[in-house]
């Protein structure tokens, strides 16, 4: 069966430090990939995506990027963390038409 | 993608049947009506999706008239559980499967 990780689960980080949030998936191939973020009491925003390796596209101008150096794995990005950027970071693929798989989610918190 | 309309929030009490409406008004021929499930601090879970008519599986059923202008997401008999926020989204996934998430209805469901 298919399984998708996100790690970690919370993070509280200070403004301008780094960042790396990773996603694995286990149990398909070649799999498109997105990363969404979704701020307190608010609806989820598509971040990026991407349908093979070293491919990205960004959906929204932002301090934030990612990257994929293998096929299943997905990383999320900061130089340098704003205040902003705090929320819950969720990792999908994609399982069939418009259908997305979640993963458990990171909750980051900038200080 | 479409623009979906859905109440903000629903009330409901346990063992009553939760009829959503989603409004769709600029559907195109080739995208599907799609429902997510969403818990707090987990990523949505995918529900129902369906292209006209009626859907149903053992969670929900999915009604869809002629025109497609709107769906409705019924819940037979909801438990506290089914408390979570329900996104409608339309779109034809495309190559890259992208989902647009608008902000969603907060069911909210009294014992």
């Amino acid at each position: 069966s298919q399984t998708i990780h996100q790690w970690p689960a919370t993070l509280v980080q200070p403004v301008g430090s780094p960042l790396s949030l990773e996603c694995t998936v286990e149990g398909t191939s070649n799999p498109n990939l997105y990363w969404y973020r979704q701020a307190a009491g608010r609806g989820l925003q598509l971040l990026f995506y991407s349908v093979g390796i070293g491919q990205i596209s960004s959906e929204v101008p932002q301090n934030l990027s990612a990257s994929r150096p293998q096929d299943r794995q997905f990383i999320l990005s900061s130089k340098k963390l704003l205040l902003s950027d705090s929320g819950f970071y969720l990792c999908a693929w994609g399982v069939s038409y418009n259908e997305q798989f979640f993963g458990p989610g990171t909750r980051l918190t900038v200080l | 993608l479409a623009k979906t309309t859905q109440p903000i929030s629903m009330d409901s009490y346990e063992g009553q049947e939760v009829n959503i409406t989603c409004s769709h008004n600029n559907i195109a021929t080739n995208d599907y009506i799609t429902w997510y499930q969403q818990f707090p601090s987990q990523g949505p879970r995918f529900i129902i999706q369906g292209y006209k008519t009626k859907v149903t599986n053992e969670v929900a059923s999915l009604f869809i008239p002629a025109d497609r202008k709107s769906s409705t997401l019924s819940l037979p008999r909801v438990s506290l559980s089914d408390t979570a926020v329900y996104y409608c989204l339309v779109g034809d996934g495309g190559a890259t499967n992208k989902l647009i998430f608008g902000t969603g209805t907060l069911l909210a469901v009294q014992p």
